[in-house]
């Protein structure tokens, strides 16, 4: 089965800390990754995406993701988070190519709290 | 902004009543996509529609149905509704045809079942 698993439920981090979020997807095929984040009351926004080549993809807000495809995982970094970077984070993968069905399938998400 | 927009921000109705929840794609976009945000069972896809057709069904209840019209904006209809419905609606639009695309996520409707 089709499955993204994050397996922090809730992270806390001290302002200026380094962080890293992680994700294990599990699919038929390398699927194309994202990482969305969710401001309370918001939207999701996407932060970066993996499709293809470099698998050390840049973002938005100072992030980056590296693409493993030997661990199925997508893991979010960030070297100095800022109190503003607290959200609730969404890993998501989709189906290459597209085709019939688009669809994403998002983990259960990691809420990070960061302390002054 | 992502220039997707849904209405109403936030909805608070009985059990047993209906309502319709509206999405308005990005310019340019064919495809929109439905996901329901809930405690329990997290973001779950639920329907999708390129262009007018429907494309792709997840986890959607009987009691609710969707619809894209000619000028591309959906509705997403649910009906007898129940304690469990109350949740977080989102509306994600991207291009869509042939190849998986970055899909842009609207605010979200609140529901609130009472």
């Amino acid at each position: 089965a089709q499955s993204v698993t994050q397996p922090d439920i809730h992270i806390t981090v001290s302002e200026g800390a380094s962080l890293e979020l992680r994700c294990n997807y599990s699919y038929g095929a390398t699927p194309y990754l994202f990482w969305y984040v969710q401001s309370p009351g918001q939207g999701l926004q996407l932060l970066l995406k993996y499709f293809s080549g470099d698998t050390l993809v840049q973002g938005i807000k100072g992030f980056e993701a590296e693409f493993k495809r030997s661990q199925s995982s997508f893991n979010l970094r960030k070297p100095s988070v800022h109190w503003s970077d607290a959200a609730e984070y969404f890993c998501a993968v989709g189906p290459r190519g597209g085709g019939s069905q688009g669809n994403l399938i998002f983990g259960k998400g990691t809420k990070l709290s960061v302390k002054p | 902004d992502s220039g997707v927009t849904q209405t109403p921000k936030h909805l608070i109705t009985a059990t047993g009543q209906r309502v319709t929840l509206r999405c308005s794609p990005r310019s340019g976009d064919l495809s929109v996509y439905w996901y329901q945000q809930s405690l329990d069972q997290g973001l779950q896809f639920l329907i999708q529609y390129y262009n007018g057709e429907e494309r792709a069904k997840g986890n959607i209840l009987e009691r609710f149905s969707a619809q894209q019209f000619p000028d591309l904006h959906s509705e997403l209809n649910l009906s007898s509704l129940e304690l469990g419905d109350s949740a977080l609606y989102f509306c994600a639009s991207n291009v869509g045809g042939i190849r998986t695309d970055t899909q842009y996520f609207g605010p979200g409707t609140r529901l609130t079942v009472l």
